[in-house]
């Protein structure tokens, strides 16, 4: 079956600190993955996303690479900042019995102090 | 572009009263998702709607849980009779269709339950 699985967090660093959040999936056949973030007290929006092995996602300084080798898309981002702090939901849309369906990780808490 | 409306954003009941929830999705958006999202955890899809048929509800509850979408576009979720592990929040969801590349989902902000 579908699932994905991420770090647990929470994790928390300081300003211009590097970040990466670990994700693994497994699918059957080719997902896309995805990466959604949740602000405090809002909904979940779109931060990347990745259809086919290689591909890279980016957006807002964080990217992720769909490596279908290792069946992973970590999050990484180089510098973060204080408004980067929220829950990091890493995600994929693959087949299921009923067509495709969208599998989420558990999500990562992250804080940045400055 | 309006983004997913739902309504209420939060919501206090009792345990064994009854609750119910209303998304709008993104105009043209054919396919529509509820999730539960339990604090601590990633959401969870209760049911999928393609225009106004289901397409998956085989993690509803369906004993309590009900949902629909006449004509297509709005929805609602409803819980009757709800229980105390029915706290958490309700997400609503669309997608231009499901499936590969445009499975991108845009999600509403949510509604907070609370059942006491």
């Amino acid at each position: 079956g579908n699932s994905v699985t991420q770090m647990e967090g929470p994790v928390t660093l300081s300003e211009e600190a590097f970040l990466t959040i670990n994700c693994t999936y497994t699918a059957t056949g080719y997902p896309s993955l995805f990466w959604y973030v949740q602000y405090p007290g809002e909904g979940l929006q779109l931060l990347l996303k990745a259809t086919k092995a290689d591909d890279k996602g980016s957006n807002k300084g964080f990217e992720a690479t769909y490596r279908k080798e290792t069946t992973s898309f970590h999050l990484e981002k180089g510098s973060v900042q204080v408004s980067d702090s929220a829950v990091y939901f890493c995600a994929l849309s693959g087949a299921s019995n009923t067509g495709n369906q969208f599998y989420f990780g558990t999500g990562t808490s992250l804080t940045v102090i400055p | 572009e309006a983004g997913v409306a739902q309504s209420p954003r939060y919501k206090i009941i009792e345990k064994r009263q009854s609750v119910a929830f209303w998304c709008n999705p993104i105009s043209g958006h054919a396919t529509l998702y509820w999730y539960q999202q339990i604090l601590g955890q990633g959401p969870k899809l209760l049911i999928q709607f393609q225009n106004n048929g289901v397409v998956d509800d085989s993690q509803l509850p369906k004993d309590r849980f009900s949902a629909e979408r006449l004509k297509g576009v709005d929805s609602t979720l409803k819980i009757q009779p709800a229980k105390l592990e029915d706290s958490a929040v309700y997400l609503c969801a669309s997608s231009l269709r499901p499936g590969g590349f445009y499975n991108e989902q845009f999600f509403g902000p949510g509604t907070r339950l609370t059942v006491l």
